[in-house]
């Protein structure tokens, strides 16, 4: 079945700077990667999604870039601001494999320093 | 517009003891699933259904149950409740099985 792997677990940058967090996956033929930020006390939210046929996708400071042939797809997150913080899931998705579901990475924990 | 409801938000159980935490949606979502949220292990299902009477395993179902009676409700049974129990539960729903919209979790204790 898939297997999600996320680095690096924790990330501290100064406000401002950019983060980066990598995730690779298994199964060739995972097609659906969404992203997911969860804040302290409150449930996982899906902020950017891609599907294997796009290398890109942008949402104002946010982005995601896929490599299939690498299989690993990594967020982006630039000039971050303090209510970035909170920890970030990848996850990803094969329609004919882990039963169709989507299976999660362990979680970046990104912390903004003011 | 509710969204994906959960109760209780916090319980404690004694070992042994089985419980039922409730979750329902309102979007009409065909997929629900059930995860539990461990530190450092990310978010793993344990239950999931495609469907009204249709459920299946996933990841980690050792000492849960599901059923799906109806569109709205997808409730998880613990059997007799263990101290590996211990975690956050979230239940999700999905139209596709592709965006999860999740509910607000329940925090479970098992002493």
């Amino acid at each position: 079945g898939e297997n999600v792997e996320q680095h690096p677990s924790t990330l501290s940058v100064q406000e401002g700077d950019s983060a980066v967090i990598k995730c690779t996956y298994s199964d060739s033929a995972s097609n659906y990667f969404p992203w997911y930020k969860q804040e302290l006390g409150k449930r996982p939210q899906l902020i950017i999604d891609i599907r294997s046929n796009v290398g890109e996708k942008k949402d104002q400071r946010i982005a995601v870039t896929l490599n299939k042939t690498a299989k690993h797809f990594s967020l982006h997150i630039t000039e971050t601001q303090p209510e970035d913080s909170a920890v970030y899931f990848c996850a990803a998705r094969s329609y004919g494999g882990s039963q169709g579901n989507l299976i999660f990475g362990k979680g970046t924990k990104l912390s903004v320093k003011p | 517009n509710a969204g994906v409801t959960q109760t209780p938000k916090f319980q404690v159980l004694k070992t042994g003891q089985s419980m039922t935490l409730q979750c329902a949606q309102d979007m009409n979502h065909e997929y629900m699933s059930w995860y539990r949220q461990d530190p450092g292990m990310g978010l793993r299902l344990i239950h999931y259904s495609v469907g009204a009477g249709i459920t299946d395993q996933g990841e980690v179902p050792n000492g849960y149950n599901v059923s799906r009676s109806t569109t709205e409700d997808f409730p998880l049974r613990l059997l007799s409740a263990a101290p590996s129990q211990t975690s956050v539960y979230f239940c999700a729903s999905s139209l596709n099985r592709d965006e999860q919209y999740f509910g607000p979790g329940t925090r479970l204790t098992v002493t």
